[in-house]
């Protein structure tokens, strides 16, 4: 059985741009977290969507959305892109959300 | 909302010894407590986890304890082995459905041979 796969693994962008992260669950996964991981804050919850809504949202700005599809697939977006938005981001899925969570491999954001 | 401690902040063993990691958590409404383990240019693993009707679980060589009361959960690695090194994390549920994970700041574990 396939794990979690996100793309791309690794990004660099420059200040201002916008980003897309993309995740594809284990099959059968209804429920798509995301995650960012920095050294200073450690791993921060961004949101969660399960059935394609969002149920759940962070303490993060505006600047951070996301959507999942029909398939469950989901994408995360980030505008207007900081240096301090360097970070793993990693995405996690679970059947209904509130059952173990397995994490991707992460993509890798460095803003320059 | 939920607040996760952990400690230690590092953590180093003999090949062979035992190694405990503790958490405490805020919010007594929390009832999900996975542990996670992640190697350099890896995401999180999970490793064992316990819900909040249960005292202890163990799987192998991990175990897990969880104290409601006290609102603290441990993790127990026995006969630690070189590659049990890593970076682990504790973390509670937040939320109506359970959904959201917060997580403790993680300790990292060497294991000398």
């Amino acid at each position: 059985k396939a794990g979690v796969t996100q793309t791309p693994r690794y990004l660099i962008k420059t200040r201002g741009q916008q980003v897309t992260l993309s995740c594809s669950p284990i099959s059968g996964h209804r429920s798509v977290s995301w995650y960012q991981q920095t050294p200073g804050q450690g791993l921060q919850f961004l949101f969660e969507y399960f059935s394609e809504t969002q149920r759940n949202k962070g303490n993060f700005p505006g600047r951070f959305s996301g959507r999942q599809f029909s398939n469950s697939r989901s994408e995360m977006n980030v505008s207007t892109l900081e240096l301090g938005d360097s970070a793993l981001y990693l995405c996690a899925s679970s059947l209904f959300g509130d059952t173990e969570a397995f994490f991707g491999q992460g993509t890798r954001l460095t803003v320059v | 909302g939920e607040n996760v401690e952990q400690h230690p902040s590092t953590l180093s063993v003999q090949e062979g010894d035992s190694a405990v990691i503790k958490c405490t958590y805020s919010d007594s409404a929390s009832n999900y407590f996975p542990w996670y383990k992640q190697e350099l240019g890896k995401g999180p693993q999970l490793i064992i986890d316990i819900r909040s009707n249960v005292g202890e679980k163990k799987d192998q060589r991990i175990a897990v304890t969880l104290n409601k009361t006290a609102k603290h959960f441990s993790l127990h690695i026995t006969e630690t082995q070189p590659e049990d090194s890593a970076v682990y994390f504790c973390a509670a549920s937040e939320g109506e459905y359970g959904n959201k994970l917060v997580f403790g700041a993680g300790t990292i574990l060497r294991v000398k041979s």
